[in-house]
């Protein structure tokens, strides 16, 4: 079974608007961390926002913020006035136990802004 | 800082010879990963280092190996190249690779097997 569902392979938005990249994510540990990455076409994995699993805040930093929902098991990412540069691929990723662990990264979505 | 700087940035090989890669982590951070992309199998942890010691191991054949020195710098080697190993080789690093720590990741290095 996959461990981080991303199903949204492809999004379209217009500058200035708000998107929600969806994720989902299946772990039985009570520990665990998700992340947020964007990969433009450069190819350059840049890391975006980090919730954890005891976190009771949804976590923010900047244009994104995670909207954390831990019974739903899930983790969708918001981007706040959306840019040109918003163009890339997103990965949604989590970690279980605690150190030295894998990142497990979905399939990724890619969003493309307009103008 | 200076990020994650991987070497070199491209690479063609022939099928059956070694490839070694290199990583420079972020200057304290002690813990590197390294990372395979593909289009068929995305993103796939291949190993972690932490002072020097292998702590984790993805699914890949022995093949692949790595190191990591007293600087915290890492090589990743691949031996007898088949065609399916081509693919975006990621290094990434972090302070403790502790589960609250976000991996930092380089540029980098893409890989062609011919």
């Amino acid at each position: 079974a996959q461990k981080i569902t991303q199903t949204q392979p492809g999004m379209f938005v217009q500058e200035k608007e708000a998107v929600t990249l969806d994720c989902t994510y299946d772990t039985s540990d009570q520990s665990y961390g998700l992340f947020w990455y964007k990969q433009p076409s450069s190819g350059e994995m840049i890391f975006l926002i980090y919730q954890g699993s005891y976190d009771e805040q949804n976590a923010t930093e900047g244009r994104y913020s995670l909207n954390f929902q831990k019974a739903r098991k899930s983790a969708n990412l918001v981007i706040s006035a959306s840019q040109l540069g918003d163009s890339a691929m997103y990965f949604c990723a989590m970690r279980e136990g605690w150190a030295g662990t894998a990142l497990i990264f979905g399939k990724g979505t890619t969003l493309s802004v307009s103008s | 800082k200076a990020g994650v700087t991987q070497t070199p940035r491209y690479l063609i090989k022939t099928r059956g010879q070694q490839v070694t890669l290199s990583c420079s982590p972020i200057s304290g951070h002690r813990s590197v990963s390294w990372y395979q992309q593909t289009p068929g199998q995305g993103l796939q942890f291949l190993f972690e280092y932490f002072s020097e010691t292998q702590r984790n191991k993805g699914n890949f054949p022995g093949r692949f190996s790595g190191r990591q020195f007293s600087n915290s710098r890492s090589e990743m080697n691949v031996s007898t190249l088949e065609l399916g190993d081509s693919a975006l080789y990621l290094c990434a690093s972090s302070p403790d690779g502790t589960l609250n720590s976000p991996l930092h990741f380089g540029n980098g290095t893409r890989l062609t097997v011919t």
